[in-house]
């Protein structure tokens, strides 16, 4: 079965740098769109950054661009968004989830999520 | 950037009755929208695509119209486990991809 599992979240003060990734498994990685989405406690949903199935295009929410980057690694399974200049606002849980199989951009599996918190 | 405005913010329903959730789009997306319930705790699961298009193994229960800029996800005969947040998402426009505020839909 399809399986998206997200790591690398904590703690870190403002300004500072994380890596996130997300392993997958149950589909073929290398044929999907992927995408972060992220949830600040107790709001709705924000798209954060998507990246095409090859890694050839990367697209991101204007609120983290020149500050977060999206990559993956296809030998891995594995997607990544390395988030730096963090901001208190930052703060959220950051969902991976992939394109749909159809349409790519709407999300039709995701991770539990991992929790970033940006505090001094 | 398109906006998603979804009505009501919250949605008190009696367990066995049926809910009508709205949202709407402030241009039009043609058929572009996808629907996801989250429970608490949980990730979001996608309901809905293409407006209407149940995802695979979503109960017949759940049903999606509308197109433009006006939409609509009913829930017949609400399940326990259907009391959850709900989100509409445009993908007709982007980046960047833009979902609603979310309907809580609670047991009255």
């Amino acid at each position: 079965q399809v399986q998206l599992v997200e790591y690398g979240g904590g703690v870190v003060q403002p300004g500072g740098s994380l890596r996130l990734s997300c392993t997958v498994s149950g589909f073929t990685f290398s044929d999907y769109g992927m995408h972060w989405v992220r949830q600040a406690p107790g709001k709705g949903l924000e798209w954060v950054a998507l990246i095409w199935y090859d890694g050839s295009n990367k697209y991101y929410a204007d609120s983290v661009r020149g500050r977060f980057t999206i990559s993956r690694d296809n030998s891995k399974n594995t997607l990544y968004l390395q988030v730096g200049g963090l901001r208190v606002e930052d703060t959220a849980l950051y969902f991976c989830a992939r394109g749909h199989t159809t349409t790519w951009y709407s999300f039709d599996y995701w991770g539990q999520g991992t929790l970033v918190t940006v505090s001094s | 950037e398109i906006v998603m405005t979804q009505s009501p913010a919250t949605l008190s329903v009696s367990p066995g009755d049926g809910a009508t959730l709205s949202c709407r789009a402030s241009q039009t997306i043609s058929s572009s929208l996808a629907w996801y319930q989250q429970r608490p705790g949980q990730a979001p699961r996608l309901l809905i695509y293409g407006a209407s298009t149940r995802a695979t193994g979503i109960p017949a229960r759940f049903s999606g119209s509308g197109s433009g800029t006006e939409f609509t996800l009913t829930i017949t005969s609400l399940q326990s486990e259907d009391f959850a947040v709900y989100y509409c998402q445009q993908y007709d426009n982007w980046p960047p991809l833009t979902f609603g505020g979310g309907t809580k839909v609670e047991i009255k």
